[in-house]
């Protein structure tokens, strides 16, 4: 029943260690966008994919990579996390220009 | 640019109480106007949208009108219950050149329904 899936749903990992936050959608969407969020605060995108296009946003760190390796799937990498990332990471699809639907969300920890 | 203001929260309100969340945008063309809403550790869901000037939203009774000539979005609610205690964001999505589209959230309202 589930149409965007995040997994893991927590992440704890150590400062400046590697890590990734997967989505898959079951709805065939050909946008996929990931969101940062932090507490109390409003979802900040950082990139999203049109099809196979990357769309980066200006403000978004390098820290932060992305790979979509087919329609279903994409991934959000934090290649050395700081403190200052541990958030809320939202996936989210749509088709074309249209609503967005949210996945549940990957809270991650950094120690 | 465009932008979304919503008002500051916490709104607390007593179960059966009217509600009221104001959002007022500022945006080129005519954009989409949206409100989500985020419960307690999951992610966002939408609650109702219109597409169009005098279009009203709604949904599990909820309603927000698109008024074009006050750039407003506002969200109502006639009574509301403790199962409707969230975080609400009013977005809005101006179409953007070269496909897909950036939505822009505003800073969310929590609300706290009181039995």
């Amino acid at each position: 029943d589930a149409m965007v899936i995040q997994n893991p749903r927590y992440q704890v990992t150590q400062f400046g260690k590697p890590v990734t936050l997967s989505c898959s959608q079951t709805l065939n969407h050909n946008v996929m966008y990931w969101y940062q969020q932090k507490s109390s605060q409003a979802p900040k995108l950082l990139f999203h994919y049109y099809d196979k296009d990357f769309n980066n946003e200006a403000d978004t760190p390098d820290n932060f990579q992305s790979r979509r390796p087919n329609t279903s799937f994409c991934f959000l990498d934090i290649r050395s996390p700081g403190l200052g990332d541990a958030a809320m990471y939202l996936c989210a699809t749509s088709r074309g220009l249209a609503v967005q639907y949210f996945g549940p969300g990957t809270r991650l920890t950094v120690l | 640019g465009n932008s979304v203001t919503q008002m500051e929260g916490p709104v607390t309100l007593s179960e059966e109480a009217f509600l009221t969340i104001n959002c007022t945008y500022t945006a080129t063309g005519y954009p989409s106007l949206f409100w989500y809403v985020q419960y307690p550790g999951e992610g966002l869901q939408l609650l109702l949208k219109a597409t169009k000037a005098d279009d009203k939203g709604s949904n599990k009774g909820f309603e927000a009108t698109y008024r074009k000539e006050t750039t407003s979005f506002h969200l109502e609610k006639g009574s509301v219950q403790v199962s409707d205690s969230a975080v609400y964001f009013c977005a809005l999505s101006p179409l953007e050149i070269g496909g897909g589209f950036k939505t822009i959230f505003g800073a969310g309202t929590r609300l706290f329904v009181k039995a």
